[in-house]
C-alpha cells in the first residue's frame, strides 16, 4: 500500500532556484496539504486543498505556489528558494475535512 | 505565534518511569488528535478527542482533553525504549493547526 508518496527525499537548492515538491496520494482522499518542520516549532501549514481544483492558504504560505489538478496529486513550488526555506517538508491527507492525517516520509530541503 | 504550545520540549526519562506531556492553548477546538513520529518518518496518529473532559487509554497511553476544548495531556506509564519519539497534538480549528513538539527520550 503507497499511501501518500513524496519526491524527492533529500534536495540541495541555491538562492534563487526553483523546485517542486511532488505529492502523490492513492487513498482517494479529497484533503491534501502540506507542511513544514522546523525544530521547536511543530508542524506549520503551507496550504491546503479541499477538493481538485480548490486550493487555499494556510499559516505560512509565503514563497509557494500549489495547484490540485488531480485529486491525487498535490505538488508545492518554490519559485525563489531562499535560505529561509531550508525545512523538512510534509505532505498530509485524509478522507474529508476532520480525520486521521496521513503523511508522507518527508522531504528534507537545503537552500544555501 | 503557535496556536499550540506543548510542555516540556525536551524528556529525557529512564525505562519505567511515567511522564505527562502538555498540550496547551488560548482556542477552543473542535477535536485534539496527538501523532508520535520516529526519526525520518511522517507523523503517525495515536488517538482522537472530541469531547470535552474525554479520556481515552491506549494501553499504556491516557489521553485527555480538558473541559473547555483548549487543551489536553498525554500521560504514559512505565515508558518503554519503544515509546522514544516526537509527540504532537493537534487541533482542529478552522484549519488544523499541530502544536510545537515534545522529543522523548527513554533510556533503557
Amino acid at each position: 500500500n503507497a499511501g501518500v508518496t513524496q519526491t524527492p527525499k533529500f534536495q540541495v537548492l541555491k538562492t534563487g532556484q526553483s523546485m517542486t515538491l511532488q505529492c502523490a496520494q492513492d487513498m482517494n482522499h479529497e484533503y491534501m496539504s502540506w507542511y513544514r518542520q522546523d525544530p521547536g516549532m511543530g508542524l506549520r501549514l503551507i496550504h491546503y486543498s479541499v477538493g481538485a481544483g480548490i486550493t487555499d492558504q494556510g499559516e505560512v504560505p509565503n514563497g509557494y505556489n500549489v495547484s490540485r489538478s488531480t485529486t491525487e496529486d498535490f505538488p508545492l513550488r518554490l519559485l525563489s528558494a531562499a535560505p529561509s526555506q531550508t525545512s523538512v517538508y510534509f505532505c498530509a491527507s485524509r478522507q474529508g475535512w476532520a480525520g486521521e492525517l496521513f503523511f508522507g516520509e518527508g522531504s528534507r530541503l537545503t537552500v544555501l | 505565534t503557535q496556536l499550540l504550545e506543548q510542555s516540556p520540549q525536551f524528556l529525557s526519562i529512564q525505562e519505567g518511569e511515567n511522564l505527562t506531556v502538555y498540550c496547551n492553548s488560548s482556542s477552543v477546538f473542535s477535536s485534539l488528535q496527538w501523532y508520535r513520529q520516529e526519526p525520518g518518518e511522517g507523523p503517525v496518529l495515536l488517538v482522537t478527542v472530541v469531547t470535552g473532559g474525554e479520556v481515552k487509554k491506549l494501553k499504556r497511553l491516557t489521553f485527555q482533553f480538558g473541559d473547555a476544548r483548549k487543551d489536553s495531556s498525554l500521560h504514559i506509564t512505565a515508558a518503554q525504549p519503544g515509546d522514544t519519539g516526537l509527540y504532537l497534538c493537534a487541533g482542529e480549528g478552522n484549519q488544523f493547526y499541530f502544536g510545537t513538539g515534545t522529543s522523548l527520550t527513554v533510556i533503557p
